[in-house]
């Protein structure tokens, strides 16, 4: 089975501060992807990482992707408080039709 | 072009009664997926389906049932709720395996008392 971690759960951050959510998956897979869920909301895609070394930024999100530590980071540049949302990251075992999702990480960004 | 659209958006069952979530989707995708989200704990994949008339197990397939009988069309049943299935259940779909990513529904927030 593949697990999926994300840390931390919550995070409340300061407007302008710098910060990083850590995902990280058991399993060999070569996709990862980040979603934003904003409260009461669907779940919205925000990064398809397709291979290993894989970086793509986005305003002040920037996701990596390293296959072989098993891990992706999404990185926050200089917070504001339209980035309050939760984020998921998802997996998918290669060759898979399954994906996993983590526990995702709860933002708040304070003024 | 409404995407992926859920019925019903809000429910509130008792105990040991029936029904049916439906997911239809516009965009002509071949897969379709059902997740529940709770606090705390993710989305965790119910059910899948990777063509019309096909269906597989997911992560907590136990208490569901599915059916896709059109393409277009994923339906969620529950044929006899329980307290534990209190939670919100997102519809998601893709257009083929290894095409990028999921596109979702609103979701449907489902109470069971």
């Amino acid at each position: 089975e593949l697990k999926v971690e994300q840390n931390p759960l919550f995070l409340s951050m300061q407007e302008g501060k710098n910060y990083t959510i850590y995902c990280n998956y058991s399993t060999t897979s070569d996709r990862l992807y980040w979603y934003r869920q904003d409260p009461g909301k669907s779940l919205e895609s925000l990064f398809v990482l397709l291979s290993n070394g894989a970086v793509k930024q986005e305003g002040r999100l920037m996701a990596s992707l390293d296959t072989k530590a098993r891990l992706s980071t999404l990185h926050i540049t200089a917070a504001v408080h339209d980035l309050s949302a939760t984020y998921f990251c998802a997996v998918n075992l290669m060759g898979g039709n399954q994906f996993y999702f983590g526990t995702g990480t709860s933002l708040t960004v304070i003024p | 072009n409404a995407g992926v659209t859920q019925t019903p958006k809000f429910r509130v069952l008792k105990t040991g009664q029936s029904m049916t979530l439906l997911c239809a989707q516009d965009m002509n995708h071949e897969y379709m997926y059902w997740y529940r989200q709770d606090p705390g704990m993710g989305l965790r994949l119910i059910h899948y389906s990777v063509g019309e008339g096909t269906t597989a197990k997911g992560e907590v397939p136990d208490g569901y049932n599915v059916s896709r009988l059109k393409k277009q069309n994923f339906l969620l049943g529950l044929e006899s709720a329980a307290p534990s299935q209190t939670s919100v259940y997102f519809c998601a779909t893709l257009p083929f395996r290894n095409t990028g990513e999921l596109f979702f529904g609103e979701g449907s927030r489902l109470t069971v008392l």
